[in-house]
């Protein structure tokens, strides 16, 4: 079963707009939630990651918010550019345990000029 | 520094052929993790190795994967009697423990037909 939801499956924005992910997750035993990204023919690269015990994490134009209640978390992306075109991934684990990632299925980000 | 290396970038196989694919990680790095990431969705774990010891091999689809690293350093995923829901790109990454950030590979796209 998919241990980790994520949506939309693709999104369009203008140049300058915000892009918001979302994604939820079921086990309560996860304690660390990274973001990947990923280039055409690359592997996926850490962005950003939170635990939670805080509700937000920012790192220059990326944004994380964390709603343990809730059991989901987005990334924001302020004043996307044309160069974040690519597929994000968020995941979680474990970490104090196994840290085996388990990923959503990915969002296709494409930012239009 | 050197990053995550893979090798081949691509295969093609035909069903029923034995593959092998190669993962050199980041000098230093105990932990090597490797994941299978199907056409539109996210990576999903496969096999954890510390070291030479392979610690976790709880997502191994069937007896026909198999993995080494038999030096603690490179290690190969190995695929007998390929099928065609094998195919897939076989991500490698490394961290320098378990619970450290886990960076990847480019991938090998295996194709089987």
């Amino acid at each position: 079963q998919q241990q980790v939801k994520q949506s939309p499956q693709s999104l369009i924005v203008q140049k300058g707009g915000i892009s918001i992910i979302n994604c939820a997750y079921e086990n309560t035993a996860f304690d660390y939630f990274p973001w990947y990204q990923q280039f055409p023919g690359k592997g996926p690269a850490l962005l950003i990651a939170i635990r939670p015990d805080v509700s937000e994490k920012k790192e220059g134009r990326f944004t994380i918010s964390f709603n343990k209640s809730a059991k989901q978390f987005s990334l924001h992306i302020m004043d996307s550019q044309p160069g974040d075109s690519a597929t994000y991934f968020c995941a979680a684990s474990k970490q104090t345990g196994a840290n085996n990632l388990f990923f959503g299925t990915g969002t296709r980000l494409t930012v239009i000029p | 520094g050197a990053g995550v290396s893979q090798s081949p970038r691509y295969k093609v196989a035909k069903r029923g052929q034995d593959v092998a694919l190669r993962c050199d990680p980041i000098s230093g790095h105990v932990s090597l993790f490797w994941y299978q990431q199907a056409l539109g969705q996210g990576p999903e774990f496969l096999t954890y190795f510390q070291n030479e010891a392979q610690l976790d091999k709880s997502g191994l689809p069937s007896d026909r994967f198999f993995a080494e690293r038999p030096e603690g350093s490179v290690s190969t995923l190995k695929i007998q009697r390929t099928q065609q829901e094998d195919s897939a790109v076989y991500l490698c990454a490394s961290s320098l423990s378990r619970q450290e950030t886990q960076y990847f590979g480019p991938g090998t796209r295996l194709l089987v037909l």
